[in-house]
């Protein structure tokens, strides 16, 4: 069974630190893993996502995360934090339905960036 | 990727009745999905839109309460039916385009239940 777990349901840092928001999975084989972001009265924007290339994934605004299958973790890291990252951000597995794949919310982690 | 809209952004309604919420993308798209996302809450499955059959519903979701249609590759509704005040929610549209997983979401309808 496909499941997520994100670890932290806030986080706060403050503005130029480094951002950890944990993630670990449970998956019965490879899962596609991805990372969401949404802003406040905004859409869902994709980060980043995990298919097996690479385990270290670079997605857009300076944000990566890892995909480490001895510890089923899929932590998202971004070295400095800037006010405009503060937002929810869910960590998801998919597992592939058909032609598409059905996704799996985590919980949500909200990060909050202190000036 | 895909470029999602989704009308209305918001509504306020009266309980007792009925919103179908719309969804459009800018290019034809393999799945098409909706999601409700409670107050405060992460997201969950309604059902997949499939064009020009039945959706296909996840447990504890029904058509008679969400009916869904599909006509064609770049179009979808969601209705809310019989509406309460516990349907308050953001209800949002993805779509998958080619053979992939990856899903692009619309900016979300902001529904309250009076």
């Amino acid at each position: 069974a496909q499941s997520v777990t994100q670890l932290d349901s806030h986080v706060s840092v403050s503005e130029g630190t480094p951002v950890l928001l944990r993630c670990n999975y449970s998956s019965s084989y490879s899962p596609s893993l991805f990372w969401y972001v949404q802003h406040p009265n905004k859409g869902l924007q994709l980060l980043l996502k995990y298919t097996s290339a690479a385990t270290l994934v670079k997605g857009i605004n300076g944000f990566e995360a890892e995909f480490k299958k001895s510890e089923t973790s899929f932590h998202l890291t971004k070295p400095s934090a800037h006010m405009s990252d503060a937002a929810e951000y869910f960590c998801v597995v998919s597992y592939f339905y058909n032609q598409g794949g059905k996704l799996i919310f985590g919980q949500g982690t909200e990060l909050s960036v202190k000036p | 990727s895909a470029v999602i809209s989704q009308k209305p952004s918001r509504d306020i309604c009266q309980r007792g009745t009925s919103l179908t919420i719309q969804c459009q993308v800018d290019s034809q798209v393999t799945m098409m999905f909706w999601y409700r996302q409670q107050p405060g809450q992460s997201l969950t499955l309604i059902a997949t839109a499939n064009q020009g059959s039945e959706a296909t519903y996840e447990s504890g979701f029904v058509i008679d309460k969400f009916p869904i249609s599909r006509p064609n590759l770049t179009f979808s509704t969601l209705t809310v039916s019989n509406m309460s005040p516990e349907d308050s929610s953001i209800y949002l549209c993805s779509a998958t385009s080619g053979v992939t997983d990856t899903q692009y979401f619309g900016p979300g309808t902001r529904l309250t239940v009076l």
